[in-house]
């Protein structure tokens, strides 16, 4: 069962460092999307990729993120000198292609939780 | 500014009962809804989708209703199982304009069903 797949699940850095996190999309899926979950709030959405490409990032925050989507390999949304409001969980999610109807449906990892020091 | 609007936080239900979970939007683009469902320390699992151009979509114990007009879509389960508790979240997207593949997502409930 080749779902959405993200590395690490659980992650820990003091204020300062990096922090990498990593999303294979299902197979057959060429889009992928990163949504942030703060404590009791709702996912947000991130950034929207195609294979290297960045196709929307209007959610991303202006400074320490980025996100890529290489030709090769996962998608990787990268956090640069991470603080204590960087804590949370991010989910990737994929699909087949990009818009709305059930084929477009978007499926979700299993998330990694950062948690900084 | 939250355009879409879970007001229950929580919600307990008996076996065997129906559960109603609701969910409110104010933006007037989003012409396609989802509900999720989320267990602790897991991703969201897709459970039902609407278009606007319907008001009701079923699958199974699943039904999911629209109300256009009053801008409202709730998500009935029956009967409900155990197995349904989890936080239900209702996600929102516009199929034109800037960002059209964006989901946007109410905070949720959090459904126990009690045996």
């Amino acid at each position: 069962n080749a779902g959405v797949m993200q590395n690490p699940r659980h992650l820990v850095r003091r204020r300062g460092q990096e922090a990498r996190l990593r999303c294979s999309p299902m197979k057959g899926h060429s889009h992928v999307y990163w949504y942030r979950q703060l404590p009791e709030e709702g996912l947000k959405f991130m950034v929207y990729l195609q294979k290297e490409n960045i196709i929307d990032e209007s959610g991303m925050p202006k400074e320490r993120f980025s996100a890529e989507f290489p030709k090769e390999g996962p998608s990787i949304l990268r956090i640069q000198q991470v603080v204590r409001g960087d804590s949370a969980a991010y989910f990737c999610a994929s699909s087949p292609i990009a818009g709305y109807s059930s084929t477009d449906t978007q499926y979700f990892g299993p998330g990694t939780r950062l948690t900084v020091l | 500014d939250q355009q879409v609007k879970q007001n229950s936080p929580s919600l307990s239900v008996q076996e065997g009962r129906i559960s109603i979970l609701n969910c409110d939007y104010t933006n007037s683009m989003f012409d396609y809804f989802l509900w999720y469902k989320k267990y602790p320390a897991e991703g969201p699992t897709f459970l039902i989708s609407i278009s606007s151009i319907k008001d009701k979509n079923e699958d199974g114990r699943f039904t999911v209703f629209l109300n256009k007009s009053a801008k409202h879509l709730s998500l009935h389960i029956v009967p409900s199982q155990p197995g349904d508790s989890a936080v239900y979240f209702c996600a929102a997207s516009a199929s034109s304009g800037a960002g059209s593949y964006q989901l946007t997502f109410g905070k949720g409930t959090k459904l126990s069903v009690i045996p």
